[in-house]
């Protein structure tokens, strides 16, 4: 099992540019989540999805946009990239809590705005 | 506001040394605090985690101690060797439909040879 992965793993805009992250898991897990890491601020969850064609807002979400037209998949917008974008993400997936805990991380994607 | 406040932001340990990760939380309403670990370049992955009905959880070097009634909890890490260098982080859930963690600030921990 490939677990999470992430395309692409690194991403150079420039300010107004959109982009797509595109996040896949293999586990057949029901929850998934979008991230962004800044030094000093741990992980702030921006997006998350409790099953396909449902999204919710998290801590962070202006700006993104998500979609989850597959369990696999999780996707990740960026309509007009800005600097203050400029992050790494991450994407994790797990299954209801009912069942169990963890989340399971992908390696990321830097995200570099100019 | 961070709802989970993590200390040290930094921290550099002796080879065979005890490393002490501590945080505290503000919302009563958490039930359940895990610890990820992250090396360079990854993605964080479950270390251990802990349940409010228990003081204490040990799993090899790694222990969770945790302190209701002062809203705080704390990583230590016995005899630390290099390969633990990474970055640390707290984090807390409450039940909610989403499952979602809140996530200390993190401290990176660089065990000397």
């Amino acid at each position: 099992n490939a677990g999470v992965t992430q395309t692409p793993k690194f991403r150079v805009l420039k300010t107004g540019q959109s982009m797509t992250l595109l996040c896949a898991q293999d586990m057949n897990h029901e929850y998934m989540y979008w991230y962004r890491q800044d030094p000093g601020m741990g992980l702030r969850l921006i997006h998350y999805s409790v099953g396909e064609g449902t999204t919710a807002k998290g801590e962070v979400p202006d700006g993104y946009n998500v979609s989850r037209l597959k369990k696999q998949n999780f996707l990740l917008g960026l309509e007009s990239a800005a600097p203050s974008q400029t992050s790494v993400y991450f994407c994790a997936s797990s299954y209801p809590r009912t069942l169990a805990y963890e989340q399971y991380f992908g390696p990321g994607t830097r995200l570099t705005v100019t | 506001q961070q709802q989970v406040k993590q200390s040290p932001q930094s921290l550099i340990v002796q080879k065979g040394g005890i490393s002490i990760i501590n945080c505290a939380y503000e919302n009563t309403a958490f039930d359940y605090f895990p610890w990820y670990q992250q090396f360079p370049g990854k993605g964080p992955a479950l270390l251990i985690a802990i349940r409010p009905d228990v003081s204490e959880k040990k799993e090899g070097r790694f222990t969770i101690s945790f302190n209701k009634s002062a809203k705080q909890f704390s990583l230590h890490i016995m005899d630390s060797q290099p390969g633990d260098s990474a970055t640390y982080f707290c984090a807390a859930s409450m039940y909610n439909a989403g499952n979602m963690l809140t996530f200390g600030g993190g401290t990176r921990l660089m065990v000397k040879p």
